[in-house]
């Protein structure tokens, strides 16, 4: 059985930073591109970044470029995603995904929340 | 970037009756259309990819079609456990896209 496990939310102040993880298992890591995003309260989905499957590439949405990185660990079979300069409009809750035809598989998703 | 406008953004069906939900992007995106449930609280689960193909598990009364550049999502002999938000999400060219959103209820 596929699962992620998204970890590493919290409140944070605006301008400090936050790495989320995303621990995989049930199924081949490495064989698979991965991707972060978000859902701020009571409102649609939004892609961050996508990982090609061995890490060679990478992909971002225009307002969070030069601020998040998104990496991978095939070794761990983990996600993450540095966010830094975090600002009060990336308060959301964040889902890692794999994806492969479209976002196939998705975590529970974390919380953060960005206010002083 | 390409817009994917969604429609209707809510909706109110009965048991048994036929839902369609349709998507329409600013410009081609082949067949890189996929479509979403999320339940009150809940991750999203895929239901659709390349615009027609059921995904694992779902049940057939999924079904997704293209007719020109509108995409649609249709749900037959609607059941209580569907209502949620759905959204499309276009794959074709970055940044990926979703729709707004469709709220289903029971009436």
């Amino acid at each position: 059985e596929v699962q992620l496990v998204e970890s590493g939310g919290g409140l944070v102040q605006p301008g400090r930073s936050l790495k989320l993880s995303c621990a995989a298992s049930g199924f081949t890591f490495s064989d698979y591109n991965m991707a972060w995003v978000r859902q701020a309260p009571k409102k649609g989905l939004e892609w961050v970044a996508t990982i090609i499957y061995d890490g060679s590439r990478t992909y971002y949405r225009d307002s969070v470029k030069g601020r998040f990185t998104i990496s991978r660990d095939n070794a761990k079979s983990t996600l993450y995603l540095q966010m830094d300069s975090l600002r009060s409009e990336d308060t959301a809750t964040y889902y890692c995904a794999t994806e492969e035809q479209g976002f196939d598989y998705w975590g529970q998703g974390v919380m953060v929340t960005v206010s002083s | 970037d390409i817009q994917m406008t969604q429609s209707p953004a809510s909706l109110s069906a009965s048991l048994e009756e036929i839902v369609t939900i349709t998507c329409q992007p600013s410009q081609d995106i082949g067949n890189y259309l996929s479509w979403y449930q999320q339940k009150p609280g809940k991750s999203p689960q895929l239901l659709i990819h390349s615009a027609t193909s059921l995904a694992d598990g779902v049940p057939s009364r999924f079904s997704g079609s293209r007719s020109g550049t509108q995409y649609s999502l249709k749900i037959n002999r609607l059941q209580v456990e569907d209502t949620g938000i759905y959204y499309c999400l276009q794959g074709y060219s970055a940044p990926w896209t979703f729709g707004g959103g469709t709220k289903l209820e029971l009436k």
